[in-house]
Order: structure tokens, then C-alpha cells, then sequence
């Protein structure tokens, strides 16, 4: 069965500072998806960034940039010139391409502090 | 498109009645996903459709739950005879299936609470 590991459960950033939030995974599947999403307190969860495994380029999206390392089975996300609006839940989560639901891990609290 | 809705937004019942949730998916989308959330937990699986079969159901997924979705567009997910464990936040996603993966597109949930 795979694993999501979020092991930061809270993290605070300074606006306009850079955060990395961290998320490790295992699996015995060579293609699969891993994403991030962002869940604002009361509001619906978000689709931040996608990554495919078979990619070896990082995806990036606006300031959100993750830092996959497939070997390590690692997937961070990095969040540049924070801004008020990040704070929010942040959870990882892996898609086995042979599977049809997400396993999702139990999240990192993030607070941008003004 | 307005995305995914969840209806009701909250639901507060008593331990041994019956609820029912609705969650319209996206309309492009053909698949449908139920997820829990407990306070402090990422989702986790319940059930998914394919249009309007159920094709995988989590062993989280008692017999007091059944979800249905007729015609393959909105869907419905029931719980019988409520317990206090129950009390969660129960999330709604829709997606596309590419072949290969495929994103899912999450509503704003319904926050059951048992008393």
C-alpha cells in the first residue's frame, strides 16, 4: 500500500520569504502522480501543482515550485515570496496510475506571518 | 462551470437518524469521488464512480453507507442509523481520466456532526 509522509505538522513563514514544505512517499510503482493541494481554513480544497513521475523536470506554477527526487521518493514544494493568502493546510498526495483514488498525508499547517 | 457543489454546507444530527449529502461534480467530468476527512487527517478514500457505476469501494465504506449517481451526473451519499464516529467532513471531488492519471477537482465539503 502506499504512504504519504507530511512530518512537518505546522510551519511559519515571513511574508515575502521563501518556505519549503516537505512530503516523502513509498511505493513499489515506477509511474505514478503527485500533487499538492492547499486547503484554506473553511474553503475548499485547491489543486496547487501536478507531478508526473515519469517527468524528470520539476514542475513550477506561478511561485509554487516542488523538488521531486524519485530515488529518495521525495516531494517538496516550495513556496517563493509568500504571500498572506498561502496560509492554509497543504497536503501531498500520490496517485498510483493503476489506482483510481489519492492517498493523501495528514498535512502541514502553514502561517504566513504579515 | 461553478465546480464542484456539496449541499448541505453543514449537518448536525442525532446519534441513529439517517443523513444524505448530494454532491454535483463537475459536468465534463465522468468521475466522481467521496473522501472523510477527520479533524487533523488528510482525506482519506470512500468510494468512486465511473458515469453512473461505483467500480471501487473503501473498506471504510460500512453497510451503513451507500452512494449512488444516477444518470451519471449529480450523487448521493446516505449514512444510516448515524454513529458519533461518523462525525467528519465528507468531501466531493470530480475528475477527468486521461488513460493514465487524472486530477480531481474537490468541493467545499459537508461537516457532518453527530450528537
Amino acid at each position: 500500500a502506499q504512504t504519504v509522509t507530511q512530518s512537518q505538522p505546522e510551519m511559519s513563514v515571513q511574508e515575502a520569504e521563501t518556505v519549503t514544505l516537505s512530503c516523502t512517499y513509498d511505493t513499489s510503482e515506477n509511474n505514478y502522480y503527485l500533487f499538492w493541494y492547499k486547503q484554506p481554513p473553511s474553503r475548499q480544497m485547491i489543486l496547487v501543482i501536478r507531478q508526473e513521475a515519469y517527468k524528470q523536470q520539476n514542475a513550477t506554477e506561478n511561485r509554487f515550485s516542488v523538488n521531486f527526487q524519485k530515488a529518495a521518493k521525495s516531494f517538496s514544494l516550495k513556496i517563493s515570496d509568500s504571500q498572506l493568502g498561502d496560509t492554509a493546510m497543504y497536503f501531498c498526495a500520490f496517485l498510483s496510475t493503476g489506482a483510481n483514488n489519492l492517498f493523501f498525508g495528514t498535512g502541514t499547517r502553514l502561517t504566513v506571518i504579515p | 462551470d461553478t465546480g464542484v457543489s456539496q449541499d448541505p454546507r453543514h449537518k448536525i444530527t442525532k446519534r441513529g437518524q439517517n443523513v444524505t449529502f448530494r454532491c454535483d461534480p463537475i459536468s465534463e467530468h465522468n468521475r466522481l469521488y467521496w473522501y472523510r476527512q477527520t479533524l487533523g487527517q488528510g482525506p482519506e478514500f470512500l468510494t468512486y464512480f465511473q458515469n453512473e457505476a461505483q467500480l471501487e469501494k473503501s473498506r471504510l465504506l460500512s453497510d451503513r453507507f451507500s452512494a449512488e449517481r444516477p444518470k451519471g451526473s449529480f450523487s448521493t451519499l446516505e449514512i444510516q442509523r448515524t454513529e458519533q464516529g461518523d462525525s467528519a467532513m465528507y468531501l466531493c471531488a470530480s475528475g477527468p481520466w486521461t488513460g493514465t492519471g487524472g486530477w480531481q477537482t474537490f468541493g467545499s465539503g459537508t461537516r457532518l456532526t453527530v450528537v
